[in-house]
């Protein structure tokens, strides 16, 4: 089955520089990734999300980029702001299934 | 946007008891539900995929007979932890998507359970 790492388990930066966190995926059959974000006893919210067909996506501060041959995509948030700080999970769905695999989640800090 | 409900946020039960958490798609209709488990500084691991008129699919090492899901309706799933034990304390969490538009998959809120 589909396996997620995520890396770093935890980031710290200053606010104003950029957070990069990078997930892998094994079965090259995922076809849909995406991020979300979990603040502290709430529920995952999705923030940005990108299919196979597409190498990168943009939201304002926050893009993802994804590598089909090497199975990894990560997300970039830049200018970094306090409320950015929350733990930040990757997701993976293989094509053809309904269930998502998760990463096992980094603890972003934004140091004001 | 598709909005998922979930109640109760949180529960205290006594250990032996039994548990029903709500799930429910507010604006949508969900044939596929699905039921995660988060232990404190963990990942969501999923539990079971609740499937609207049919039994729900478990993941490997989930038990079946105490982790009962009823999927009865297109707006509504049931995670009931039966005979629950402290070790079942954890935050359990749904998610749903709605599929006629292909949208990402929504969460619930999550409800505390905590079993003494």
């Amino acid at each position: 089955g589909e396996n997620v790492e995520q890396h770093p388990s935890t980031l710290s930066v200053q606010e104003g520089d950029s957070a990069v966190i990078k997930c892998t995926y094994s079965d090259s059959a995922s076809n849909y990734f995406p991020w979300y974000k979990q603040e502290l006893g709430k529920r995952p919210q999705l923030i940005i999300d990108i299919r196979s067909n597409v190498g990168e996506k943009k939201d304002q501060r926050i893009a993802v980029t994804l590598n089909k041959t090497a199975k990894h995509f990560s997300l970039h948030i830049t200018e970094t702001q306090p409320e950015d700080s929350a733990v930040y999970f990757c997701a993976a769905r293989i094509q053809g299934a309904q269930k998502l695999v998760f990463g096992q989640g980094t603890r972003l800090t934004i140091n004001p | 946007g598709a909005v998922v409900s979930q109640h109760p946020s949180w529960v205290i039960c006594k250990s032996g008891t039994s548990v029903k958490i709500e799930c429910r798609s507010l604006d949508f209709q969900a044939t596929t539900m699905f039921w995660y488990r988060q232990f404190p500084k963990q990942s969501l691991m999923l539990m079971a995929t609740s499937n609207e008129g049919s039994k729900a699919t478990y993941e490997q090492g989930v038990e079946k007979d105490k982790f009962l899901i009823n999927h009865a309706s297109l707006t509504l799933s049931t995670l009931t932890v039966t005979s629950a034990h402290p070790e079942d304390s954890s935050f359990y969490i749904c998610s749903a998507r709605e599929e006629a538009v292909g949208s990402g998959y929504t969460f619930g809120s999550g409800t505390r359970l905590t079993v003494v």
